[in-house]
């Protein structure tokens, strides 16, 4: 079965620092990856994923993660923080397995101190 | 462009109860799909579809129910509501499959008393 562990249930950083959140899945087969946000109130919205092809994809608001397949990791990466981003954020991982099932990690919410 | 929209927003419900919670959606998308989310928890699945008159559980499908008869729209049903079912739902869906972007409604909130 496949899972997605997020690593710290809430980060804080200053805003102009680094923004790093930690996402690692087990999967017997390479899935398709995902970091979704939340903004307080309303549903998820897509910030980026990974399918086939290079290994960091880059997505909105200049955020970008990487897959490494010998970590089974997927870390979501920002150089430098806005108070806008202070959200809540899932990374999430599907793969056919008769069906498309995305399983979503627990999430991380993002604080961003002035 | 409305995309996936959820009714209603709020609910509180007495133990025992049953609801309707709805899903519709004007992208043309194959694949629906139900999730709660608890504090913590992130999301989890309760249902998913992946086309007209498909459904299948997905991790947590106990106390639900839900029908896929047309492409656009994804009942869920609460038959007997019970306390662990206070949640915030969230109802999501694909073009095909699991690559392409999940697209969310803004959730219903549901409160069982």
């Amino acid at each position: 079965a496949q899972s997605v562990t997020q690593l710290g249930s809430h980060v804080s950083v200053s805003e102009g620092a680094l923004v790093l959140l930690r996402c690692n899945y087990s999967s017997s087969v390479p899935p398709y990856l995902f970091w979704y946000v939340q903004y307080p109130n309303q549903g998820l919205q897509l910030l980026l994923k990974y399918t086939t092809g290079a290994t960091l994809v880059k997505g909105i608001n200049g955020f970008e993660a990487e897959f490494k397949k010998s970590e089974t990791s997927f870390h979501l990466t920002k150089p430098s923080a806005h108070m806008s981003d202070a959200a809540e954020y899932f990374c999430a991982v599907s793969r056919n397995t008769g069906g498309f099932k995305t399983i979503f990690g627990a999430g991380t919410r993002l604080f961003v101190k002035a | 462009n409305a995309g996936v929209t959820q009714t209603p927003k709020f609910r509180i419900l007495k133990i025992g109860q049953s609801m309707t919670l709805q899903c519709a959606q004007d992208m043309n998308h194959n694949y629906m799909y139900w999730y709660r989310q608890d504090p913590g928890m992130g999301l989890k699945l309760i249902y998913y579809s992946v086309g007209a008159g498909i459904t299948d559980k997905g991790e947590v499908p106990n106390g639900y129910n839900v029908s896929r008869s047309t492409t656009e729209d994804f009942p869920l049903r609460l038959e007997l509501a019970a306390p662990s079912q206070t949640s915030v739902y969230f109802c999501a869906s694909t073009a095909d499959g699991g690559n392409t972007e999940a697209f969310f409604g803004q959730g219903t909130r549901l409160t069982v008393v």
